[in-house]
Parts: structure tokens; C-alpha cells; sequence
């Protein structure tokens, strides 16, 4: 299995909801990250994940909190969440080092 | 400081023309450099990285560590190779950290 695999694909949200994204790999990698991606934007880094431990936050507001279960797995709660809070986001998981990440579809976030 | 910078946010070409997408890093390591391409409605995936070498789907890419480039290039463009493209570089810190350049819209006409 080489795929990234997010869920929902799609989520529309109010401020004040709980939600959470969901993000797996079965290909071995030990980095996972989050990324948030406005249109025609590259991919902005928000957490990485290596060895199942939180490695690097770019400054993200507590809003969004990143969870890694186990080594296949990655959440992104969500709560409180801004309209500018509405963008696709990412899940990738890699080795790092001369190894590509590999990203998936992603979930389209809008908060009403 | 670590930047990757794309100087053209729009390339458009005609098919069956020669094209360029240029890629400029700045990093005081050893550059791991990729190119990734988004096509319409499709997931972010790899194109290149540069240590393998390999011409994927007509592209090629070079690193030149003189001019800290990574330019990809095509000697004939296709309507198929229209799509957004991003150069990137994978930084060599335990972080595993990728630094995204801006990104380059290709828009190859008939």
C-alpha cells in the first residue's frame, strides 16, 4: 500500500464545533505531517510527526491539535476554528532525508 | 536562511515548445531538491528528485550547486503537462522538514 489516506474528504464546520481529520499510511514512513493549503498556494507546514513524537509546530493556534496514535496514524482535532480557518488540508507521510513525501487527496475545510 | 524561490508564478507555452521551470535554493547543507506537480483535481505527488537522475514523463531536472539551482525542463511540452508545479527541499535536521518553493503554473496551449 503506497497511499496516504485522509478522511473526510470533504467538512463543513461552525465556530463552535469539534471536529477532527484523519490521516494513514501503511508504507513504513516515520514522519507524518499536516499541511495547510490555500488555492493556487503551496502547502504550508503546520506540524510534523517523527517517531510519533510532535517534532516541529509552526506556530499553529492551539485551535488546531495534532494527535499521533501510532505510527500509521494521524488526527487533527479542530475546535473553534476561524473562517480563515477554511482551506484543503494535507496529510503526507516520508523518511525524510533524500526519500519524497508522499501526500494525500486531502479534506476541504469550511467553517461557516 | 533556507528558501527555495520560483521566479515565475505563470509559465504558458505552446505545445510541442521547449520549457523551463526554474527552481533557486539557498541552504547551507547538502540540498535534497524535489519537483512535485498538482494536476487539476488530483492529489500533490512527486515528479523528480534529483538523486535519481531519471527523465519522468519527458522532465528532467539538473542540480547545479554552483548557481544553487534545480531548473526542470521539457524539451517539447504537452496540453497534459498543464498543472501546478512546486520545487522543494528537504532539509537535513532531525525535524524532517520540507521547505516548499511558491510554486510555478504551467499552461501549455494547443
Amino acid at each position: 500500500d503506497t497511499e496516504v489516506t485522509q478522511t473526510p474528504k470533504h467538512l463543513v464546520m461552525g465556530m463552535t464545533n469539534k471536529k477532527s481529520l484523519k490521516c494513514e499510511q501503511h508504507m513504513g514512513h516515520r514522519a507524518m505531517y499536516w499541511y495547510k493549503q490555500k488555492a493556487k498556494k503551496p502547502p504550508e507546514l503546520m506540524f510534523v510527526y517523527s517517531y510519533e513524537k510532535l517534532s516541529i509546530n509552526e506556530s499553529v493556534p492551539s485551535r488546531f491539535s495534532p494527535e499521533c496514535p501510532n505510527s500509521s496514524l494521524l488526527n487533527l482535532h479542530l475546535h473553534a476554528l476561524q473562517p480563515e480557518d477554511s482551506a484543503l488540508y494535507l496529510c503526507a507521510s516520508g523518511q525524510g532525508g533524500n526519500q519524497p513525501q508522499h501526500f494525500g487527496d486531502g479534506t476541504r475545510l469550511s467553517i461557516l | 536562511a533556507q528558501r527555495v524561490t520560483q521566479p515565475e508564478k505563470l509559465l504558458s507555452v505552446f505545445k510541442g515548445a521547449p520549457v523551463e521551470l526554474k527552481c533557486n535554493y539557498s541552504y547551507s547543507g547538502s540540498p535534497e531538491l524535489f519537483w512535485y506537480v498538482q494536476y487539476s483535481r488530483q492529489r500533490l505527488q512527486l515528479l523528480l528528485r534529483h538523486i535519481s537522475r531519471e527523465s519522468i514523463k519527458g522532465f528532467t531536472a539538473d542540480l547545479n550547486k554552483g548557481e544553487t539551482s534545480f531548473h526542470l525542463k521539457k524539451p517539447f511540452a504537452q496540453e497534459e503537462d498543464s498543472a501546478m508545479y512546486y520545487c522543494a527541499l528537504n532539509l537535513n535536521t532531525g525535524g524532517f522538514k520540507t521547505i516548499f518553493g511558491a510554486g510555478t503554473r504551467l499552461f501549455v496551449k494547443a
